[in-house]
């Protein structure tokens, strides 16, 4: 089975502090995704990734980078944590037609 | 850009069979997909179909296609609580482009 994970389900962090997310997939797959799913607004992306050391900015790439140094993990930054990024943000990696999902991390800014 | 829609909410009997709807915009969508979210979770690949097909089936779920009108529906025969979710559809046109989701549907299945 796919496996996507999360570094953490839960996370709590002050305005301010940088922030990572890390997302690890075991499947080799070459796409990586990050999004943020709020209330009302369904799923948004971020930003993702074709390949190693490759990125595209996705619909809301404001305040946010990303790292993808290898090809398992794909790395969220964000540089100046904000209040309004209080968020759940959900990685998926996908092959041609299967595109798998972690279990999210909801990320609270205080 | 491409859109998908649907609607927010549908509430059904346990027993009863439950179809949720979707339509796109964009005609040379290759794959659609129904994703299944359960509360505080990441989304759950449910099923998808080729967009040369009109029809698959798994079991409890039927999909159907329909290209002329970009329409896309999940049927659920025997819905059970454990269905409860919210359900997502999404479509994309090629392998290396990312997926286009709906705001997803609230199923909720009443005792």
């Amino acid at each position: 089975d796919v496996k996507v994970t999360q570094s953490s389900r839960y996370l709590v962090k002050r305005t301010g502090e940088k922030v990572f997310l890390e997302c690890v997939q075991d499947m080799d797959h070459e796409n990586m995704f990050w999004y943020r799913q709020d209330p009302g607004l369904g799923l948004r992306l971020i930003y993702f990734s074709y390949d190693v050391k490759m990125k595209e900015k996705g619909d809301i790439p404001e305040g946010y980078s990303v790292s993808r140094e290898k090809k398992e993990r794909f790395s969220l930054i964000l540089e100046s944590a904000s209040t309004n990024q209080t968020s759940m943000y959900l990685c998926a990696s996908s092959s041609e037609a299967e595109q798998f999902f972690g279990p999210g991390t909801r990320l609270t800014v205080l | 850009g491409e859109d998908v829609e649907q609607s927010l909410f549908l509430s059904v009997r346990e027993g009863d069979s439950s179809v949720i709807n979707c339509t796109y915009t964009d005609s040379s969508s290759t794959y659609l997909y129904w994703y299944k979210q359960e509360p505080g979770a990441g989304l759950q690949l449910l099923t998808y179909i080729f967009s040369n097909m009109d029809m698959k089936q798994d079991q409890r779920l039927t999909v159907l296609l329909n290209k002329k009108d970009k329409h896309l529906s999940l049927r659920i025969a025997d819905t059970q609580t454990g269905d409860s979710a919210i359900y997502f559809c999404a479509t994309v046109t090629s392998g290396n482009t990312p997926l286009v989701f709906g705001k997803g549907t609230r199923l909720s299945v009443i005792a």
